[in-house]
């Protein structure tokens, strides 16, 4: 069975700085999709990055970066000069390729990023 | 946004009672998978429709229950409210592909008194 497991639950920096929400993922299948959602106190999961397990380049997408190391079975995520609107829960999630329920995802516990003035 | 609707925003309920949440899902998208959300948790899959069939489902008992329509609108309904049914339910559509986007509307935050 597939597993996400996100360690870190709260992580508190000062605007400006930059912070890494880590991930680390379980399973069996060789072809799976790893995802990064971002969820405001309004409560909608808003969907930043989606990586193929054959496709390891890092990604960067303006102050947002991934990392994925299939070795390590992690996928990373980091922001760079964070800003108080950052401030928000993050979700790394995974989706197999194999069944028929695509697009079903397995969430990990969550990371709560509080960025203060 | 999404496009993703969902209704009502909020709602109340007493143990024992059923209740019946809603989602419009974003055009063009023929699936739709519903997630239950506990406080301080990562949504969990209840289950998922594509064509009007149950397409997958979660850790879930049969009281959860759903349906889509001919538009890919859904319904999620829940018999025999307990308390810890308490939660955000998220409602996300995509298509019927490997590795596809879901995208979640605001979701509906129950209680159950």
């Amino acid at each position: 069975a597939q597993k996400v497991t996100q360690a870190q639950t709260e992580i508190s920096v000062v605007e400006k700085e930059d912070v890494t929400l880590d991930c680390v993922y379980e399973t069996r299948d060789t072809t799976y999709y790893l995802f990064w959602y971002k969820q405001p106190p309004s409560g909608e999961l808003v969907f930043l990055i989606r990586r193929n397990s054959f496709d390891e380049q890092n990604e960067i997408s303006g102050r947002y970066s991934w990392n994925f190391q299939k070795s390590t079975s992690s996928f990373n995520f980091t922001i760079t000069a964070s800003q108080v609107v950052d401030s928000a829960v993050y979700f790394c999630a995974l989706s197999e390729a194999g069944g028929t329920s695509y697009g079903k995802l397995t969430f990990g516990q969550g990371t709560i990023l509080t960025v203060h003035p | 946004e999404t496009g993703v609707t969902q209704s009502p925003t909020h709602l109340i309920k007493t143990r024992g009672q059923q209740v019946t949440l809603r989602c419009s899902s974003q055009s063009g998208h023929n699936t739709v998978s519903w997630y239950q959300q506990a406080l301080g948790q990562g949504p969990q899959f209840i289950f998922q429709y594509y064509r009007e069939e149950e397409n997958g489902r979660g850790n879930f008992p049969p009281r959860f229950s759903g349906l889509q329509f001919p538009n890919y609108s859904s319904e999620l309904n829940v018999n025999a409210l307990e308390l810890d049914d308490s939660a955000l339910y998220l409602c996300a559509s995509s298509f019927n592909t490997r590795g596809a986007e879901a995208f979640f509307g605001q979701g509906t935050r129950l209680t159950v008194v």
